[in-house]
């Protein structure tokens, strides 16, 4: 089955203590995001790429960084992770952001990796 | 500042009956609405969308309803089944941003 897939599903990182979370997908999706999703609130974009354009939303922290080695894959790198960057982490894709319609807007997504910051 | 609120954090509806989630936005620009389904431990899975050109939207037991005057859209699922209880998510798109807008969420508990 064509999916989004996120590993780890539950990462524990130190205070200041790098960390990378992994998304891949077989959808062969030319558009990938990362969002934040903190307890109990709307999950927030952080950026994305279409195709290996990277666009970065403007109240995004330099901490979070994202790569993207090819269609398949794509990273989240936080720098230096603080007690506020606790949270489930989601990877999107879709397929095409010109034009409009369903298969345009739609974005699948994977299960989520939630960071525990200790 | 949120741009897509859902007002009801929790619906608790008996099975067999109509749920009916609600939705409001501030943001004129946006122009597609999708709802999405998230059961704990997974990613949100996409339920239906609709296109501000139309007002409603039919998917089976799912329909969307969009009152672009009032800023308001409304998740209709009838007849509401035990697998129905999830957290649904509005999410808003358009205005030149490439990324989804989404709500804090509904938690829908289907009643036996």
């Amino acid at each position: 089955d064509a999916m989004v897939i996120q590993n780890p599903r539950y990462q524990v990182t130190q205070f200041g203590k790098p960390v990378t979370l992994s998304c891949s997908q077989t959808l062969n999706h030319n558009v990938m995001y990362w969002y934040q999703q903190k307890s109990s609130q709307a999950p927030k974009l952080l950026f994305h790429y279409y195709d290996k354009d990277f666009n970065n939303e403007a109240d995004t922290p330099d901490n979070f960084q994202s790569r993207r080695p090819n269609t398949s894959f794509c990273f989240l790198d936080i720098r230096s992770p603080g007690l506020g960057d606790a949270a489930m982490y989601l990877c999107a894709t879709s397929r095409d952001l010109a034009g409009r319609g369903p298969l345009q807007e739609t974005q699948y997504f994977g299960p989520g990796t939630r960071l525990l910051v200790l | 500042d949120q741009q897509v609120k859902q007002n009801s954090p929790s619906l608790s509806v008996q099975e067999g009956r109509i749920s009916i989630l609600n939705c409001d936005y501030t943001n004129s620009m946006f122009d597609y609405f999708l709802w999405y389904k998230k059961y704990p431990a997974e990613g949100p899975t996409f339920l239906i969308s609709i296109s501000s050109i139309k007002d409603k939207n039919e998917d089976g037991r799912f329909t969307v309803f969009l009152n672009k005057s009032a800023k308001h859209l409304s998740l209709h699922i009838v007849p509401s089944q035990p697998g129905d209880s999830a957290v649904y998510f509005c999410a808003a798109k358009g205005g030149g941003a490439d990324g989804l807008t989404f709500g804090k969420g509904t938690h829908l508990i289907i009643q036996p």
